[in-house]
């Protein structure tokens, strides 16, 4: 059964350094998500893409994030200058419609020193 | 806005005993989705059941059930004669679809425990 993929599984960051996560959805799925979870917190949405460009966005992703497509497979989340707060796990999810079932990645656990 | 609530935060049973996990959710929309999502120690979340607002019935995987009731906007979950492979947290979530975006809104998990 196809699978999200995310890279690395575990990233260790220095405050105010930038990082990017890497998440290859399933193929022939169209929408992506970014959600993050504070260690022994609920999941919470950041952001969802469709088409290129950002369909909804939360408070939490505010100007240090970014998100691209940058080919056919990858979507990646840039954070460009980390704080002690961004310390989570990062899932990626996919699904081929709206309200479809989300399949999510194994997530990247992140880690700012 | 939407909110999902799960009171009950930890849950311990024993091997075998039947347990139920509660899920209240508010929203206006007419068309939602509920799903259940469960997390086991590794981390990963994994898909567990996808149930639209128009379909009521309750359903039945295995060792899983599902109740649906639209009055009392609940969406419970069962696992019955548990088993120690099955303790994870296991999070609700709603879904909607808002001019064309939708995201899902998560509950703050129950952590569920059982016991040999």
């Amino acid at each position: 059964e196809p699978e999200v993929t995310q890279t690395p599984s575990h990233q260790v960051t220095q405050m105010g350094q930038e990082v990017i996560l890497r998440c290859v959805p399933i193929s022939n799925h169209l929408y992506f998500y970014w959600y993050r979870q504070i260690l022994g917190q609920k999941v919470e949405f950041l952001v969802s893409f469709y088409n290129n460009e950002i369909s909804e966005k939360s408070e939490i992703f505010d100007d240090q994030f970014s998100v691209e497509r940058p080919d056919g497979s990858n979507f990646t989340l840039k954070i460009r200058s980390t704080k002690l707060e961004d310390s989570a796990m990062y899932f990626c999810a996919s699904s081929y419609q709206t309200l479809a079932r989300s399949d999510f990645g194994p997530g990247t656990r992140l880690t700012v020193t | 806005a939407q909110k999902v609530t799960q009171a009950q935060t930890e849950i311990s049973v024993v091997e075998k005993e039947d347990v139920t996990l509660d899920c209240v959710y508010e929203t206006r929309d007419t068309t939602y989705y509920l799903f259940w999502y469960k997390q086991p120690p590794s981390g990963e979340l994994v898909f567990l059941i996808r149930r639209n607002s128009f379909d009521e019935q309750n359903e039945i995987s295995g060792r899983y059930s599902w109740n649906f009731q639209k009055s009392t906007s609940s969406f419970n979950f069962t696992i019955t004669a548990s088993q120690v492979v099955d303790s994870a947290v296991y999070f609700c979530a709603l879904s909607e679809r808002q001019g064309g975006s939708e995201k899902l809104v998560f509950g703050k998990g129950t952590k569920l425990t059982v016991n040999p």
